[in-house]
């Protein structure tokens, strides 16, 4: 079992849907956890970052964690041809090394 | 204002080759990681470095692959008579300093091993 489990997708949506993407941990010691966006053929980039449970928003953009369930999302309101990308969850273990999810496709069609 | 960058971004090599992936991280960030993502996959860690000090090499698939930062700034990953498997893209990513959690993600170097 991998330490974080996401749904790869691919996601097809119309523009201005809201999206939700998910993922599950097994480490209940994790503390940090990261959204990131990678556009094709590009580096990841940060998205979104908290620690420990509860929520955070920016812009079009909340987190949620809930860690009595391992469980974290991506909320993205009013979504755009933009968004289109691979979003990749993600747990800090130790040095600050990444443990990530294999990543969502998301594509928002105009 | 530079971000990291990487070096080829493009190899194709012949199984058995040995090949040297370079990364530029930003100026002054302390720590450096490399990952690997497969095709479809997310990335996965292959090692860390505090300024020269490679601190954990954990994930380093096998012996063939070796990662230096000698002066603590440039880090080359080196992969030693490629195999098949080893085509993926590599990602290097630096951050400020080790309580530093984000981490500035390199375009990353695609290797293709035919």
């Amino acid at each position: 079992q991998k330490e974080v489990e996401q749904d790869p997708g691919p996601l097809s949506v119309p523009e201005g849907a809201i999206v939700s993407l998910n993922c599950t941990y097994s480490n209940s010691a994790f503390q940090y956890f990261m959204w990131y966006r990678q556009y094709s053929r590009k580096g990841p980039e940060l998205l979104m970052y908290t620690y420990s449970s509860g929520n955070k928003e920016d812009g079009r953009f909340t987190a949620q964690v809930d860690k009595s369930s391992k469980y974290i999302s991506l909320f993205i309101r009013d979504s755009q041809p933009s968004d289109s990308a691979t979003y990749l969850c993600a747990t800090s273990g130790g040095y600050n090394k990444l443990i990530f999810g294999a990543g969502t496709r998301l594509a928002v069609h105009p | 204002g530079a971000g990291v960058s990487q070096s080829p971004r493009y190899k194709v090599a012949k199984r058995g080759q040995d090949v040297a992936l370079r990364c530029d991280p930003i100026s002054g960030h302390v720590s450096l990681f490399w990952y690997q993502q497969a095709l479809g996959q997310g990335p996965e860690f292959l090692t860390y470095f505090q300024n020269e000090a490679q601190l954990d090499k954990s994930g380093l698939p096998s012996d063939r692959f070796f990662a230096e930062r000698p002066e603590g700034s440039v880090s080359t990953l080196k992969i030693q008579r490629t195999q098949q498997e080893d085509s993926a893209v590599y990602l290097c990513a630096s951050s400020r300093n080790i309580a530093q959690e984000t981490q500035y993600f390199g375009p990353g170097t695609r290797l293709l091993v035919l």
